[in-house]
């Protein structure tokens, strides 16, 4: 198995809901990441965990907040979401121990707030 | 991070070479380049990595001059499919929870 799948494909929730995003991958990859992609902008990158623990949070509002229960899943909870946040939410995976740091990316999660 | 630069379009047609080169002028003695494609609401997927020199692999070839400061990805006689947002990328070979920081990256159309 040699895909990231996330969860759902799209999501539409108001600015007081609580949702949740999934990622999944199942190739033993110890690095999982989310990013945050905008109409015609580059991926930009959220958070990267590291042997399941938090390794990198680059200055990402508190409204998200990821976990990541095994080595297998990331989850990105989201809570009081602004307009502004509406974007394609994309989770990669990546093998920790040398090899070409290929991310492997699943097809993102599109969401929009209102 | 080394900063990348690149066109921010190119225009193409089928069967033709298309040569997407990307500046970075301040890659690190420890930096690889890499390319991501991009189709429309699809995750990045990777394509090519380089050091120096040339690499080739059955989608691409990367040319990497001796000073390293630009590289050249070539894609040979694209086809439609190949239409597509084409990133390059500097960094860290092999850093443990490395980041990937994505310049603006080349919308590349190919037209029948």
């Amino acid at each position: 198995d040699t895909e990231v799948t996330q969860t759902p494909k799209h999501l539409v929730m108001g600015m007081t809901n609580k949702k949740s995003l999934k990622c999944e991958q199942h190739m033993g990859h110890r690095a999982m990441y989310w990013y945050k992609q905008k109409a015609k902008k580059p991926p930009e990158l959220m958070f990267v965990y590291s042997y399941e623990k938090l390794s990198i949070n680059e200055s990402v509002p508190s409204r998200f907040s990821p976990e990541c229960p095994n080595s297998s899943l990331l989850n990105l909870h989201l809570h009081a979401l602004q307009p502004e946040d509406s974007a394609l939410y994309l989770c990669a995976s990546a093998p920790l121990a040398g090899g070409h740091n290929e991310q492997f990316f699943g097809p993102g999660t599109r969401l929009t707030v209102l | 991070l080394a900063k990348t630069t690149q066109p921010i379009s190119m225009d193409s047609y089928e069967g033709q070479e298309v040569n997407i080169t990307c500046s970075h002028n301040n890659i690190a003695t420890n930096d690889y380049i890499t390319w991501y494609q991009q189709f429309p609401s699809q995750g990045p997927r990777f394509i090519i990595q380089g050091y120096k020199t040339k690499v080739t692999n059955e989608v691409a070839s990367l040319f990497i001059p001796a000073d390293r400061k630009s590289s050249t990805l070539s894609l040979p006689r694209v086809s439609l499919s190949d239409t597509a947002v084409y990133y390059c990328l500097v960094g860290e070979r092999g850093a443990a929870g490395n980041k990937l920081t994505f310049g603006g990256g080349t919308r590349v159309l190919v037209k029948p």
